[in-house]
């Protein structure tokens, strides 16, 4: 069965403090990772699709990375309106066609 | 803004009841998925419909039932409910079919409160 574990639960930063959030996967056929913010009572936000290995992508002070075993939303220098939610999800190809899994979130708080 | 629109924002019911979620997607788009957000099982991928057709299937269980409508309008039915049905319901759809390989957009989602 596809898992994903996303650490830490919660996370507390200063502004300008950089950090790194995780998400460790386990999946039958990894289609794609991809990782969403969600701002309380509103639906997530698309920020990236990750397909392979060593694949990068950056936005504005996010990056996220991809490894064989985990993906990580690195967050240089936070601004207080990047607190927010950061949901991980996989898409397998293990099973349904359509498995899409999604860990519990890391909650992100950007102190001023 | 998402362009995703949701109805109602909110609803109380009672167990045994049955309840319908009504999903406006953006303009243009031909895919609605449906999801569910409660707090213990987290965020899951219930259902996709393309164009009028069921493309996928997620965890959705059998007391619940989607459809889309011509104008690409769908709503999500859930009957017999149970307390544990009580979540955020969200819609979002993407241009095409591609499924998950295409950026979706969320609706603001509905609370449902199963008492």
């Amino acid at each position: 069965e596809d898992q994903v574990t996303q650490s830490p639960e919660a996370l507390r930063l200063q502004e300008g403090e950089s950090s790194s959030l995780n998400c460790s996967y386990t999946v039958s056929g990894l289609r794609g990772l991809f990782w969403y913010r969600q701002d309380p009572g509103k639906g997530p936000e698309f920020l990236f699709t990750l397909y392979s290995a060593g694949e990068e992508k950056e936005k504005e002070r996010l990056k996220a990375t991809l490894t064989k075993k985990e993906s990580f939303l690195h967050i240089t220098a936070p601004k207080p309106e990047d607190s927010a939610t950061y949901l991980c999800a996989v898409w397998g190809s293990g099973g349904s066609n359509y498995k899409l899994t999604f860990g519990k979130g890391t909650l992100l708080t950007v102190n001023p | 803004d998402s362009g995703v629109t949701q109805t109602p924002k909110h609803l109380i019911t009672a167990t045994g009841q049955r309840v319908t979620l009504r999903c406006s997607p953006r303009s243009g788009d031909l895919s609605v998925y449906w999801y569910q957000q409660s707090l213990d099982q987290g965020l899951q991928f219930l259902i996709q419909y393309y164009n009028g057709e069921e493309r996928a299937k997620g965890n959705i269980l059998e007391r619940f039932s989607a459809q889309q409508f011509p104008d690409l309008h769908s709503e999500l039915n859930l009957s017999s409910l149970e307390l544990g049905d009580s979540a955020l319901y969200f819609c979002a759809s993407s241009a095409s079919g591609q499924g998950f390989q295409e950026t979706q957009y969320f609706g603001p989602g509905t609370r449902l409160l199963v008492l």
